[in-house]
């Protein structure tokens, strides 16, 4: 079993629509939790990142992580054709620990 | 400085031969990090510099990899005696002091082995 999982779709959603993104993980130790975008092609772009448990907006992004249940969503709200991409969900276990450990990404298709 | 460029951004070699990647971070950076991506997955981590000094390495990074960090400016990746397995995204990252939310990608090295 993976440490992180992640539906790897595809998604594919009309223009304006609300997106749920979601990953489950099973190691208790994790702390930060960071979603990712990526274009095709393109190397991974942060887009937000939490932590602990609790809910961080950032304009049309909304990050909640429940850590009881150990399940992290990212929520897109009116949602652009710009926006589809690849979507990574990813976590370390400190601050200092450099080492992320990434879902396989649920690509995403916005539907003009 | 635009941010962290790789080169080149495709590799085809044939499987045995030897290549190296480049990775030039963001300059002010000192934190630097190669991560491996195959298809349909997601980054995995490989290994990490702090100035000149490789700090940590994943037991993905055999014997037939190498990283360097000459003078904590650019880095290098080198695989030795390439196999089919070895073809992925190879991605350099880096960041500035400690944290892991301060990553920032370059755009990849695609490696296809023939």
């Amino acid at each position: 079993q993976k440490e992180v999982e992640q539906d790897p779709g595809p998604l594919s959603v009309p223009e304006g629509a609300i997106v749920s993104l979601n990953c489950t993980y099973s190691n208790s130790a994790f702390q930060y939790f960071m979603w990712y975008r990526q274009y095709s092609r393109k190397g991974p772009e942060l887009l937000m990142y939490t932590y602990s448990s609790g809910n961080k907006e950032d304009g049309r992004f909304t990050a909640q992580v429940d850590k009881s249940s150990k399940y992290i969503s990212l929520f897109i709200r009116d949602s652009q054709p710009s926006d589809s991409a690849t979507y990574l969900c990813a976590m370390s276990p400190d601050f200092g620990n450099e080492k992320l450990t990434f879902g396989t990404g649920t690509r995403l298709t916005i539907i003009p | 400085d635009t941010g962290v460029s790789q080169d080149p951004r495709h590799k085809i070699t044939k499987r045995g031969q030897n290549v190296t990647f480049r990775c030039d971070p963001i300059s002010e950076h000192n934190r630097l990090y190669w991560y491996r991506q195959t298809l349909g997955q997601g980054p995995e981590f490989l290994t990490y510099f702090q100035n000149e000094a490789q700090l940590e390495k994943s037991r993905l990074l055999s014997d037939r990899f190498s990283a360097e960090r000459p003078k904590g400016s650019f880095s290098t990746l080198e695989i030795q005696r390439t196999e089919q397995g070895d073809s992925a995204m190879y991605l350099c990252a880096s960041s500035h002091g400690q944290g892991s939310h301060g990553y920032t990608f370059g755009s990849g090295t695609r490696l296809t082995v023939v």
